[in-house]
């Protein structure tokens, strides 16, 4: 039973940098969800989807990030031209989407640290 | 816009007693309610939910209590175990996503 998979596990970056994080879901789950968590904070949602449709994103989700999930299996996050304030743990997450209970799995997330 | 409050940052419970966990909610449409575990460096970890037609819900030492009318929820764990120290989020669903609260801190003491 393989999880959620997340790679880097770790990321130092210098500011301005662009950084690509990977996120491979559980097989037959057909959503998966990218988060940010920082320090003494919950996760924050940042985007979704569906298969490959990206079926929201939050504003929290500037310019600089964009995400694809291009044969609706595994999933990328990039953030361009990163700032200090994008130091945090970015999760990834997945669902079947014929589940009502809306449980997610969490991958063990990537740390981001922006010098 | 924090609609999912735990306003108590840590808690901290001899081994063997019982843990409470309380949770706060603003938004009347979230559905379900799930309680997560949180190891340092580690993803966060299901450990129980309840849907919004319920009241309580239980799964051997963890019991989930919902107070709809209060926009309430909290988590019973008992007894308490020293591999219970984590941090727990609370989190509700509206349709498709997840709302988190910021956590809490459970430190179980010998």
């Amino acid at each position: 039973d393989t999880g959620v998979s997340q790679d880097p596990r770790h990321k130092i970056t210098k500011r301005g940098q662009n950084v690509t994080f990977r996120c491979d879901p559980i097989s037959e789950h057909n959503r998966l969800y990218w988060y940010r968590q920082t320090l003494g904070q919950g996760p924050e949602f940042l985007t979704y989807f569906q298969n490959e449709a990206q079926l929201e994103k939050s504003r929290l989700l500037s310019d600089r990030f964009s995400a694809e999930r291009p044969k609706g299996s595994f999933s990328t996050l990039e953030i361009q031209r990163t700032e200090q304030g994008d130091s945090a743990m970015y999760l990834c997450a997945s669902r079947p989407g014929w589940e009502s209970n809306e449980k997610l799995f969490f991958g063990s997330g990537t740390q981001l640290s922006v010098l | 816009d924090q609609q999912v409050k735990q306003n108590s940052p840590s808690l901290s419970v001899q081994e063997g007693r019982i843990s409470i966990l309380n949770c706060d909610y603003t938004n009347s449409m979230f559905d379900y309610f799930l309680w997560y575990k949180k190891y340092p460096a580690e993803g966060p970890t299901f450990l129980i939910s309840i849907s919004s037609i319920k009241d309580k819900n239980e799964d051997g030492r963890f019991t989930v209590f919902l107070n709809k009318s209060a926009k309430h929820l909290s988590l019973h764990i008992v007894p308490s175990q020293p591999g219970d120290s984590a941090v727990y989020f609370c989190a509700a669903s509206a349709p498709y996503k997840l709302s988190f609260g910021a956590g809490t801190t459970v430190t179980v003491r010998a």
